[in-house]
């Protein structure tokens, strides 16, 4: 079984100021995790992802995320917000249990994360 | 860059009526999916299909759910006899045949049941 718990549904940051969004996990098996993000009216985009590689890694738009096995997190982060990164940002899951069970994504509930002039 | 692409946009339908929602993968990849979102929950799976059938459901996807793959290209989600709980964003999916690699999402096809 897995889950993901996205810990805060809204996030409001200042323009230029950092932006963290939190994600804890729960895993039967060694999990793949990604974060995706949806604008308003759009689909899906990849924005990273983590696959037993590197533990720290980076993705589009200057954000990055690191895979923490102690605290099951995989938070989301990024030194200085634009106006742009405004949208929804969802945690997903994969446990690689292998076979077709793989691309069973497993989402969060979702973090709105709103930007201030 | 390849991606998902899904048809119509939106829909509005009433109640009762069959609804066909298309999408066309990427196309070299081999695992497909379709995904919903009910306005203000999570995006939940429905269905995965390989190599021409079913390889996974959701307990969401019932016999009012059918997919199809009717010409190599295109990857259909029906919904036989809509109601009201059906009305959602729906989100078609594809990925490559090797493990690891990144699943891909279409911008989603807009159904409400009126």
């Amino acid at each position: 079984a897995q889950s993901v718990t996205q810990l805060d549904s809204h996030v409001s940051v200042s323009e230029g100021t950092p932006v963290l969004l939190r994600c804890n996990y729960s895993s039967s098996y060694s999990p793949s995790l990604f974060w995706y993000v949806q604008h308003p009216n759009k689909g899906l985009q990849l924005l990273l992802k983590y696959t037993s590689a590197a533990t720290l890694v980076k993705g589009i738009n200057g954000f990055e995320a690191e895979f923490k096995k102690s605290e099951t997190s995989f938070h989301l982060t990024k030194p200085s917000a634009h106006m742009s990164d405004a949208a929804e940002y969802f945690c997903v899951v994969i446990s690689n249990a292998g076979g077709t069970s793989y691309g069973k994504l497993t989402f969060g509930q979702g973090t709105i994360l709103t930007v201030h002039p | 860059e390849p991606e998902v692409t899904q048809t119509p946009s939106h829909q509005v339908t009433q109640m009762g009526q069959e609804v066909i929602l298309r999408c066309v993968p990427i196309s070299n990849h081999l695992y497909f999916y379709w995904y919903r979102q009910i306005l203000g929950q999570k995006v939940e799976f429905l269905v995965s299909f390989y190599n021409n059938e079913i390889s996974e459901k959701s307990e969401i996807f019932d016999d009012q759910f059918s997919v199809e793959r009717p010409d190599g290209s295109n990857f259909t989600l029906k919904i036989r006899s809509t109601k009201l709980e059906d009305s959602a964003m729906y989100f078609c999916a594809s990925r490559s045949g090797n493990s690891g690699n990144t699943i891909y999402f279409g911008e989603g096809s807009w159904l409400t049941v009126v």
